[in-house]
């Protein structure tokens, strides 16, 4: 079964801090990977996506993912936090063409000091 | 262009009490998706389906049905409600098996006292 591994729950950095957060997925398919972003009190948005084609992927508001295909890897990066990244954040899973489900982690909790 | 809405948005249910949580997406996706977020959890799939007249179980089915009324809605229903399903509730839908992304409903806070 799918499974999604994010290996950091809580992190607290401070501003201007560079960030990496970890995700592995167990999953020996065609994947298509996902990084989101949920704000205190609201929906997920997606952050970034890597469908095919270059492994580095640029998303909104700065983040970046790196796919690693021999590692099984997804890792969200940012070079300089800002105090509005704190947030949570999931990583996803899809096989692209075995079936529909999209399988999360379990988050990982950002807390951004000024 | 509204995308994912979900009705209720807060609701409180007394022990084996029943309720329906509704879902309706307006941008002509095929596939739709019920997860509940619970702390330290993250999201974990309850059921999906892929298309019209289709659903599935995901990793936590137990205890819900659900309804594929049409391409648009997509019904979840607890018919005898437990405290271990408080949780926040969302409603997500994707265009179609593939390279495509899931959007998300404003979720539904529900708490079973």
């Amino acid at each position: 079964a799918q499974s999604v591994s994010q290996h950091n729950h809580h992190v607290i950095l401070s501003e201007a801090a560079s960030l990496e957060l970890g995700c592995n997925y167990s999953y020996g398919g065609t994947v298509n990977l996902f990084w989101y972003v949920q704000y205190p009190g609201q929906h997920l948005q997606l952050l970034l996506k890597y469908f095919s084609g270059d492994p580095l992927v640029k998303g909104i508001k700065g983040f970046e993912a790196e796919f690693i295909k021999s590692k099984f890897s997804f890792n969200l990066r940012k070079p300089s936090v800002q105090w509005s990244d704190t947030a949570e954040y999931f990583c996803a899973v899809n096989d692209r063409y075995r079936d529909d489900k999209i399988i999360f982690g379990k988050g990982t909790r950002l807390h951004i000091l000024p | 262009n509204a995308g994912v809405t979900q009705t209720p948005k807060f609701q409180v249910l007394k022990t084996g009490q029943s309720m329906t949580l509704q879902c309706a997406q307006d941008m002509n996706h095929n596939s739709m998706y019920w997860y509940r977020q619970d702390p330290g959890m993250g999201l974990r799939l309850i059921y999906y389906s892929a298309s019209e007249g289709t659903t599935d179980k995901g990793e936590v089915p137990n205890g819900y049905n659900v309804s594929r009324l049409n391409k648009r809605e997509f019904s979840l229903r607890l018919e005898s409600a437990a405290p271990s399903q408080t949780s926040v509730y969302f409603c997500a839908s994707t265009q179609r098996r593939g390279e495509a992304e899931a959007f998300f409903g404003q979720g539904t806070r529900l708490t079973v006292v």
